[in-house]
């Protein structure tokens, strides 16, 4: 079974400095990883996926994220923090099978960005 | 594009009364994807179509709840008989599969059901 940890229910960052939203995961065989974000009373949001290839993965709104296949990890970074980033972020893995297979979400982490 | 339409936004109803949300996939994408969320729970796959066949429905939670799609780019979900446990944020989200399993899924604007 494939799953994915949130270790952090909240990240605190002041606007400007870095900011990092964790995520690992399980899954038999290599990942599909994407991040969404979710606005209130909004659906979630893509942002980026790791498929293949370079580890670092750039996405919308200037986030990225570093596969990291030996700790399978997949962590969400921004060098500067906006206020508007805050934010639900959910990570997410699909086994790359081949075939048709479900999307498992992380619980999201809440990211607040303050002045 | 519209992007994923849902209907109604917003739906309060009263225990026992049968629910039906319902969906309109983007133009092109042949999987849909129908989840809950949650304070409690987070965000729940309830069941998703590829090609209009149901590929996966074990996360419907009981026989209350069932979902269809009629053609290629309409879907609904219905709770029969509806009660508070089912009050929720219900989301619908389409993607295309052609060229493989790794697109992305795209999310319409919830229906956020209260069941009184």
């Amino acid at each position: 079974a494939q799953s994915v940890a949130q270790p952090e229910d909240q990240v605190n960052v002041a606007e400007g400095n870095p900011l990092t939203v964790k995520c690992t995961y399980s899954v038999s065989g290599n990942p599909y990883l994407f991040w969404y974000v979710q606005y209130p009373n909004r659906g979630l949001q893509f942002l980026l996926k790791y498929i293949t290839g370079d580890n670092l993965v750039k996405g919308s709104y200037g986030f990225e994220a570093e596969f990291n296949k030996s700790q399978t990890s997949f962590h969400l970074k921004k060098p500067s923090a906006l206020v508007s980033d805050s934010a639900l972020y959910f990570c997410a893995v699909r086994a790359n099978t081949g075939t048709a297979s479900k999307l498992t979400f992380g619980t999201g982490t809440r990211l607040q960005v303050t002045l | 594009d519209a992007g994923v339409i849902q209907s109604p936004r917003h739906e309060v109803t009263e225990m026992g009364q049968e629910v039906t949300l319902r969906c309109k996939l983007i133009s092109g994408h042949n999987s849909l994807f129908w989840y809950r969320q949650t304070m409690m729970r987070g965000l729940e796959l309830l069941i998703y179509f590829n090609n209009n066949v149901p590929i996966d429905d074990s996360g419907m939670p009981e026989d209350r709840f069932s979902a269809k799609m009629p053609n290629a780019s309409f879907s609904t979900l219905k709770i029969q008989p509806s009660e508070p446990r089912d009050s929720a944020v219900y989301f619908c989200a389409s993607s295309p599969t052609s060229g493989g399993h790794y697109n992305e899924q795209f999310f319409g604007p919830g229906t956020r059901l209260t069941v009184l």
